[in-house]
């Protein structure tokens, strides 16, 4: 079974330009999750879906941070513009729904503002 | 609004040793779960409690449920350099039909050949 499938894996870009990352979670996975990692600390959840409908987006900075799963499969996050606390590991996980919150988890995407 | 405190945050020891992590909350939880992440990649579901008291067992890492479902501890015995990783503990809340995690700041652990 294919895991969860992240691009890019680095992203390097100067403050107020735009960026996106893109995830493809596991087949059949109805719910999707970012996160936002700061180094050494847990994650931090901006976004979660079900199927294409937003369950919980109270932590994504809404003026700057945009995420969507137009189709309830793939997923984009953009950041616009892109400030110097944006510098983190962005995350995408995806489960099925009624498990018992097991989460499964991409590589991330290593993001650096400069 | 829900935390999980982990403890200790940093550690650090010989190859053999024994550590005990911990997780811990005033809150009540429909399950716990750990993970463990290595640099430059996500997280990997390691174990889910769910039933107060519980014990599970993976090979050198022992975890335990709390009585009351509000803490938790993982346990490894003769620690390996392949043990050495972030250790995350999430709980899960049921916030309206929405699961979610709430997750601990993990535990950084480094074993020293």
């Amino acid at each position: 079974e294919a895991g969860v499938a992240q691009s890019p894996r680095y992203k390097i870009i100067e403050k107020r330009q735009s960026v996106a990352f893109w995830c493809n979670p596991i087949s059949g996975h109805a719910t999707l999750y970012w996160y936002q990692q700061i180094l050494g600390q847990g994650p931090k959840l901006l976004i979660q879906f079900q199927n294409n409908g937003v369950v919980d987006d109270s932590q994504l900075p809404k003026d700057r941070f945009s995420a969507e799963r137009l189709k309830g499969v793939d997923s984009t996050l953009k950041i616009q513009p892109a400030k110097l606390e944006d510098s983190a590991v962005y995350l995408c996980a995806s489960s099925l729904i009624g498990q018992s919150h097991e989460q499964y988890f991409g590589p991330g995407t290593r993001l650096t503002v400069t | 609004t829900q935390l999980l405190e982990q403890s200790p945050q940093f550690l650090s020891i010989q190859e053999g040793e024994n550590l005990t992590v911990y997780c811990n909350s005033s809150s009540v939880f429909s399950s716990l779960q750990w993970y463990r992440q290595e640099p430059g990649e996500g997280p990997v579901l390691l174990v889910t409690v769910v039933t107060g008291g519980e014990v599970k067992k993976l090979k050198r890492l022992t975890f335990q449920f709390g009585d009351a479902r509000k803490d938790s501890s993982l346990h490894i015995t003769a620690a390996q350099p392949g043990d050495t990783g972030l250790y995350l503990c999430a709980g899960g809340s049921l916030a309206g039909n929405n699961r979610k995690l709430i997750w601990g700041l993990g535990t950084s652990l480094g074993v020293n050949p």
